[in-house]
């Protein structure tokens, strides 16, 4: 099924270490964005791509990195894990063609220890 | 500032009975307003949208929702509610200030349905 795909589903980390997750999307969107899901904080936008090449912060951004090198990809990493990182990250995709609306991945519960 | 507003932390209700859950925004110009659901370690799901039109907007799931311009409220409703219908429930505002690539996430409300 066409759908927004995030690798892994579950990880854990010592503090320091890094990683890259993995989005990759397969209807053509032009946007792409991760955010990260925190009990009693909602959704957090921690960055976000309007097309290939171009990567833009958003709210809380700091730690992280991103790049989108290809339109159907967006890769978030994480240079040295801190366990203020431990979160439920989604990744998701959207197309001014279909109004903006979003299309998540089912997310990747990582925790830094 | 565009913003969106979700008064209810949580949301009882018994199978069978209708059910609402309230959001509020605030926006400059026409709002692009949506509602997601979130069912137990699971991603959000598109439920429904509104972007210009009639006022009752009809989704998955049996679920509709009805925008109010002069209450600036996008309410979800469902004239019976299943217990399978238990889950998190976000209302979102296209974020127009920043060129519109964005979308502002209410915090979300965590419906009960008792069977």
């Amino acid at each position: 099924n066409a759908g927004v795909t995030q690798t892994p589903k579950f990880r854990v980390l010592k503090t320091g270490q890094s990683m890259t997750l993995l989005c990759a999307q397969d209807m053509n969107h032009e946007y792409m964005y991760w955010y990260r899901q925190d009990p009693g904080m909602g959704l957090r936008l921690i960055h976000y791509s309007v097309g290939e090449g171009t990567t833009a912060k958003g709210e809380v951004p700091d730690g992280y990195n991103v790049s989108r090198l290809k339109k159907q990809n967006f890769l978030l990493g994480l240079e040295s894990a801190a366990p203020s990182q431990t979160s439920v990250y989604f990744c998701a995709s959207s197309s001014p063609a279909l109004n903006y609306g979003y299309t998540f991945g089912s997310g990747t519960r990582l925790t830094v220890v | 500032a565009q913003s969106v507003a979700q008064p209810e932390d949580q949301v009882n209700v018994a199978e069978g009975n209708p059910l609402t859950v309230k959001c509020t925004y605030s926006v400059s110009g026409n709002p692009y307003l949506f509602w997601y659901v979130q069912y137990p370690n699971r991603g959000l799901q598109f439920l429904l949208k509104y972007i210009t039109g009639d006022n009752l907007v009809k989704g998955s799931y049996g679920f509709e929702a009805e925008f109010n311009k002069s209450q600036t409220s996008f309410h979800l409703k469902k004239p019976s509610a299943l217990v399978s219908d238990s889950a998190l429930y976000f209302c979102a505002v296209r974020d127009i200030t920043t060129g519109g690539f964005k979308t502002i996430f209410g915090a979300g409300t965590r419906l009960f349905v008792k069977a």
